[in-house]
């Protein structure tokens, strides 16, 4: 069964603290996507890859996010500072050549 | 760009009964169409999904209906049961064919709540 995973699935830092979050897509799709969501803003999407390169990332507050696909079967978002206010949980999708978008579990992340 | 609004924000409804939640869309271009389950702690699941050269789909207990003249689509669900409840969003994009790569645009999702 093949799904999207990501680590970690918790992680709680103090403010100020690099965070690195990863995730694994399923084998054969070529696009990827992060999303952050909170209950304020639902689900925001962040950046997102096609074969690897970045299509778009207007979605990022740049001074502080980096997203990466550093090989096909790992991408990274980063957050250097962390603040608070990034607290909030992180999904990674996938999608397949038939549009077919799968999430996976999330990053729950904690900036205290 | 591409602007999807959900209704309800919340259903409630008795274990056996169907809830319907709706979407509409503004981008007429608009060709693909999923709908999620979210579950508590979980990652969005995609459960259906229908594309523009279908009205309607069907699977179990769940069907979505199209209509793209009036640019809205439905997700129905019949004999609720209380491992239903759960957030649900509908989504819309572009992007099947030549029309270049496009994102999903995601509704404010519905919670629906199935009480036994």
């Amino acid at each position: 069964d093949a799904r999207v995973t990501q680590t970690p699935r918790h992680k709680v830092t103090e403010m100020g603290q690099e965070v690195t979050m990863r995730c694994q897509p399923i084998l054969g799709h070529n696009t990827v996507f992060w999303y952050r969501q909170t209950m304020m803003q639902g689900l925001e999407l962040l950046a997102y890859f096609r074969n690897r390169a970045p299509l778009d990332d207007s979605g990022m507050p740049k001074d502080r996010f980096s997203a990466e696909m550093p090989d096909a079967t790992l991408a990274t978002l980063k957050i250097q500072p962390s603040e608070p206010r990034d607290s909030a949980v992180y999904f990674c999708a996938s999608r397949s050549e038939t549009y077919e978008q799968y999430f996976g579990p999330g990053t729950r992340l904690t900036v205290t | 760009g591409e602007n999807v609004e959900q209704h309800p924000s919340t259903l409630s409804v008795q274990e056996g009964d169907s809830a319907v939640i709706k979407c509409t869309y503004s981008d007429s271009a608009s060709n693909y169409f999923p709908w999620y389950k979210q579950e508590l702690g979980k990652g969005p699941q995609l459960i259906i999904d229908i594309r523009s050269n279908v009205g309607e789909k069907k699977d179990q207990r769940i069907a979505v209906t199209l209509n793209k003249t009036a640019k809205h689509f439905s997700l129905h669900i019949t004999e609720t049961q209380p491992e239903d409840s759960a957030v649900y969003f509908c989504a819309a994009s572009r992007g099947m064919g030549n029309t270049g790569f496009q994102k999903l645009v995601f509704g404010t999702g519905t919670r629906l709540l199935v009480s036994p």
